[in-house]
């Protein structure tokens, strides 16, 4: 079955960087795009980037735009977040989610358990 | 950026009852509409996709329809596990954008 484990999280001062990961297996990572999503403290769902299914193409929300890059390892069956410049407003439980793939169209089938960022001084 | 809003914000509801929920574009997404529910402390779960298509294994007391701006989800028969809060989203153009979401919980 699809698996997605997020790691990398944990408190962090603003202005620092972090990288968190994504670890999938039950399915063919290297065929399917895959998103981060985040969930500031008792707030709603953001989406925050996208990557197609050999990292060619990658696209950001505009608050991470320029701070932040998503990557991944075909190789690893690995999805990445490189957060660098963090801010206050970055801190949020990060969910890695994958593409269905049906029909080339990019909505979201599974889910990971999301890591916990923590921005603060 | 295509804004999406959610009405109503939340409700309340008795077992068995029959819920919907509205979502709205700021501008056209044809189906680009998909339906999340989320439990508290838990991750999201996908419901919904192309605004009226289940995903695999979501029992059919789950149905959104709509197109264009205008989306709604119906819960039928809502059980005890149903009580959650629900997201739209539309993944028609980026940045890709949620909607505040509706919290259902227990009357």
């Amino acid at each position: 079955q699809v698996q997605l484990v997020e790691s990398g999280g944990g408190v962090v001062q603003p202005g620092r960087s972090l990288r968190l990961s994504c670890a999938a297996s039950g399915f063919t990572f290297s065929s399917y795009g895959m998103h981060w999503v985040r969930q500031a403290p008792a707030k709603g769902l953001e989406w925050v980037a996208i990557v197609s299914y050999d990292g060619n193409n990658k696209n950001y929300a505009d608050s991470v735009k320029g701070r932040f890059t998503i990557s991944r390892d075909n190789s690893k069956n690995t999805l990445y977040l490189q957060m660098n410049t963090l801010r206050i407003e970055d801190t949020a439980m990060y969910y890695c989610a994958k593409i269905s793939g049906r029909d080339g169209d990019n909505e979201i089938d599974y889910w990971g358990q999301g890591t916990l960022v923590t921005v603060s001084s | 950026d295509i804004q999406m809003t959610q009405s109503p914000s939340s409700l309340s509801a008795s077992v068995g009852d029959t819920v919907t929920i509205t979502c709205r574009a700021s501008q056209g997404i044809s189906t680009y509409l998909a339906w999340f529910q989320q439990k508290p402390g838990k991750a999201p779960k996908s419901l919904i996709y192309s605004a009226s298509s289940l995903q695999s294994g979501v029992p059919s007391k789950f149905s959104g329809s709509g197109s264009g701006t205008d989306f709604t989800l119906t819960i039928s028969s809502l059980q005890p596990e149903d009580f959650a809060t629900y997201y739209c989203q539309q993944y028609n153009s980026y940045p890709f954008t949620f909607g505040p979401g509706t919290k259902v919980d227990i009357k």
